[in-house]
């Protein structure tokens, strides 16, 4: 059956850099895309970018250009989401999708919060 | 960039009522648009997509309807596990959100 496993609890300074996994089984990992999408707090979802990893492609939400990067190692199946310059508002859940139009699968999420 | 509202904000039914929840889009989307359903704790879970297509393993009461700008999510008789937030989304777009409580 389809798998997406995240990586655990993050707790962030403000500024520094955060790295989350997601590990993806029980399909081929090139044939379809890999969303993030974040929820803050008692609020709503929220689109950061999509990686295609048949060819590295990339489309990043704008308000967080230059500060994300998305990336997948094809040989294990995981896909990695990179944020820089972490501030108090990028506190939330961090989840992977499976995804071409809709996001069938989802990661467990990822708690990233920032604070000092 | 497209703009999905969806209403009511909240939703108070009792379980064996239906429940009706409303998706308007800013422009045509066709029948490009999904449904998901989140509980506390929980990753969001595919109920619909192409707007009328349920998901693998979702029950026959979930039905959604809808082209273009206006869609509906239909949940025929509310089960006691139906109570969570409900969200639209097409492509990178989502909607803000309707919570359906127990009344």
């Amino acid at each position: 059956q389809v798998q997406l496993v995240q990586s655990g609890v993050e707790v962030k300074k403000p500024g520094a850099s955060v790295k989350v996994s997601c590990k993806a089984s029980g399909y081929t990992f090139t044939t379809y895309g890999i969303s993030w999408v974040r929820q803050a707090p008692g609020q709503g979802l929220e689109w950061l970018g999509w990686i295609r990893p048949h060819n590295g492609n990339t489309d990043y939400a704008q308000y967080l250009q230059g500060r994300v990067t998305m990336t997948t190692d094809t040989s294990t199946s995981t896909a990695y989401m990179e944020l820089r310059s972490l501030r108090s508002d990028d506190t939330a859940v961090y989840y992977c999708a499976r995804s071409l139009t809709t996001y069938d699968h989802w990661g467990q999420g990822t708690l990233v919060t920032v604070s000092s | 960039e497209i703009v999905l509202t969806q209403s009511p904000a909240t939703l108070s039914l009792s379980p064996g009522e239906r429940a009706t929840l409303s998706c308007r889009a800013s422009q045509s989307v066709s029948t490009y648009l999904a449904w998901y359903q989140q509980k506390p704790g929980q990753a969001p879970r595919l109920l619909i997509y192409d707007a009328s297509k349920r998901a693998t393993g979702i029950p026959v009461r979930f039905r959604g309807s809808g082209s273009g700008t206006d869609f509906t999510l239909t949940i025929s008789s509310l089960e006691p596990e139906d109570f969570a937030v409900y969200y639209c989304q097409q492509r990178s777009n989502f909607g803000q959100g309707t919570r359906l409580e127990i009344k």
